[in-house]
Formats: C-alpha cells, structure tokens, sequence
C-alpha cells in the first residue's frame, strides 16, 4: 500500500519553462512533506519542504503547493534549467521532529531539454 | 562541516553472507536512519537510532540489523543475504527537524 504517490515516471521540458511534479498521499496523519533530488550515483539531496500549516513555500525557483483536502502537493520550477534533470522524490513525515520516517514516492526524472 | 559519509560505495556479496555498511553522520547530527532504495523504487525506512537506541523500524526481517555509537556513526548489518537485497542503502542523518541529509549510498549486489 503505497501511501505516497508519484504517478508521473517521467517528465520533459523546454529550458525556460516551467516543471510542475505532483504528489499525493494517503496518510492523514502526514504532516510535513519535503522534495528530494537525485542525480546518478549521488545520495537524494533536499529541495523544499512544507509544513501542514501552510499552503505553499517558495524558494528560488522552487516552490511547493500543498492541498491537504486534496491530500496533494507539486513542485514547480520556474524557469527550468537543464541543470535540474534528475529525479525528484516526494516524501512525506508525520512529525517534525526528525525523529520520525520518511516515507518516500516512487519518484519522477525530470528531463530539461535545452 | 562534514555531510554524511558512507563505506564502501559498492559491494558484491554471495547470497547467504553477511554484510555490514557503515556510515558517518553530518557533524552535530544525532539520529541517522537507513533506507534501501530498489531500482526504480524511492528509499524504503529500515530503521533509525536516536542517540544510540533504535528509534522506529519499518517492514524489514530481524536479518537487517544495525547500532548507532557515541560518535552517532553507525552501522548496518543484514545477515543471510538474498537476492532481493541487491539495492542502493542510503543512510540520512538529521537533528530536529524532519529535514534529513544522506549519503552517496552503498550499492549491494548479491549474486
């Protein structure tokens, strides 16, 4: 039972438009949700992050939307750099604290095309 | 300041050994969770230590195991290897907030 979803394998874009990744999950007692990339051979690297109080983060050219009636959230990258192809993981916590798991979608590679 | 360090990159074991990765946590962190990611899967949560105690488990047999030490390094161990263990093992360290740093990994590979 996969209670993050990512149901977008792949994704690909111009350079100089917007990404959009989507996310959804089953678990109401998620709520705190982060973005992770990942390049070939490295460890995931944080993104965002959002916490359920909010309904959208920004930083950058990055940020976050969450709809908890939804129980969705996306990631938008504005303007897409050929720089951000990698694959991007949703993951989500139900604390804060760093104590808790992460439980992580199966993930979307982004391809930015020059 | 230091990220998180795993050892070794990659490993080649025979189905039925034993194994053991280590990993170094970002200086000031203490709590270091493990995960293994499958091909084309996301990280799945094995287990996390808090201060050396094992702090929440996710759906793994007893084969996988590991121990945090004073330094907050830790180790995991899987013992009577499958095949299915075959995967990238990401450690991730954090302090107080959900916002975990990991490593390059380890990628087992039992034959």
């Amino acid at each position: 039972d996969q209670q993050v979803k990512q149901n977008s394998p792949s994704l690909s874009v111009q350079e100089g438009r917007i990404s959009i990744l989507n996310c959804d999950y089953t678990n109401s007692m998620f709520d705190y949700f982060l973005w992770y990339k990942k390049y070939p051979a490295e460890g995931p690297t944080f993104l965002i992050s959002i916490s359920s109080i909010k309904d959208k983060n920004e930083d950058g050219r990055f940020t976050v939307f969450l709809n908890k009636s939804a129980k969705h959230l996306s990631l938008h990258i504005v303007p897409s750099q050929p720089g951000d192809s990698a694959v991007y993981f949703c993951a989500a916590s139900d604390s804060d604290t760093g104590r808790r798991a992460l439980t992580f979608g199966s993930g979307t590679r982004l391809q930015v095309q020059p | 300041e230091t990220g998180v360090t795993q050892s070794p990159t990659h490993l080649i074991k025979t189905r039925g050994q034993q194994v053991t990765l280590r990993c170094s946590s970002q200086s000031g962190h203490n709590t270091v969770s493990w995960y293994q990611q499958a091909l084309g899967q996301g990280p799945q949560f094995i287990f996390q230590y808090y201060r050396e105690e094992e702090n929440g488990r996710g759906n793994f047999p007893p084969r996988f195991s590991g121990l945090q030490f004073p330094n907050y390094s830790s180790e995991l161990n899987v013992n009577a290897l499958e095949l299915d263990d075959s995967a990238l093992y990401l450690c991730a360290s954090s302090t107080g907030t959900a916002k975990a740093f990991f490593g390059q990994g380890t990628r087992l590979t039992v034959v």
